[in-house]
């Protein structure tokens, strides 16, 4: 089955700085990559996501690149700003999905 | 307004006495998913359904069951809860499986 590894687990950076998160997956199957940002005590909501034949996209301050080959993909955030402070999950997937264990960014102010 | 409902918000209950947690969506999705969270371990899939009639297992259904008989409800039924599944429980759906899933509020259970 899929396995997601999620790295680091703890992210802090300074107020403007950037932010990457690396994931990993398994299965070769898996066509569908989405990127949640929970906050605390909410319910997680989707910030972006990546299919399988695209390779790079990005949304304002948000962007995430997915390389198939090496069976990795990362979630880059750019000027990070306090409201950016939660845990953000990578998932894999095309039917049942897998999602990684969690980062939790601290944007510092 | 669109939404994914979950009810109860809360529970506690004791080992063995069967629950069922129920999950509504408003937005005609054919895809609606059962994940737990528990602290370190992310988002853990329990089941899922792609369509009406149609439910497949994800990582974690062990003691879990599902029904999707209509397209808006998917229930989670606990038929002997035990201490260790004890929980935060999110319901989710999307309008087919590889799209934004748009996540319940979240049903904490505790079982004693």
């Amino acid at each position: 089955g899929e396995n997601v590894e999620q790295h680091p687990s703890t992210l802090s950076v300074q107020e403007g700085d950037s932010a990457v998160i690396k994931c990993t997956y398994s299965d070769s199957a898996s066509n569908y990559f989405p990127w949640y940002k929970q906050e605390l005590g909410k319910r997680p909501q989707l910030i972006i996501d990546i299919r399988s034949n695209v390779g790079e996209k990005k949304d304002q301050r948000i962007a995430v690149t997915l390389n198939k080959t090496a069976k990795h993909f990362s979630l880059h955030i750019t000027e990070t700003q306090p409201e950016d402070s939660a845990v953000y999950f990578c998932a894999a997937g095309g039917q049942n999905f897998v999602f990684g264990p969690g980062t939790r960014l601290s944007v510092l102010p | 307004e669109a939404q994914v409902t979950q009810n109860p918000r809360y529970l506690i209950t004791v080992t063995g006495k069967k629950l069922t947690v129920t999950c509504s969506q408003n937005m005609n999705h054919e895809y609606m998913s059962w994940y737990r969270q528990d602290p370190g371990l992310g988002l853990r899939q329990i089941y899922y359904s792609m369509n009406v009639e149609v439910t497949d297992k994800g990582d974690v259904p062990e003691g879990y069951k599902v029904s999707r008989k209509e397209k808006r409800n998917f229930p989670l039924i606990l038929e002997s809860p035990s201490p260790n599944q004890t929980s935060l429980y999110f319901c989710a759906s999307s309008f087919v499986s590889d799209n934004e899933q748009f996540f319940g509020p979240g049903t904490r259970l505790t079982v004693l």
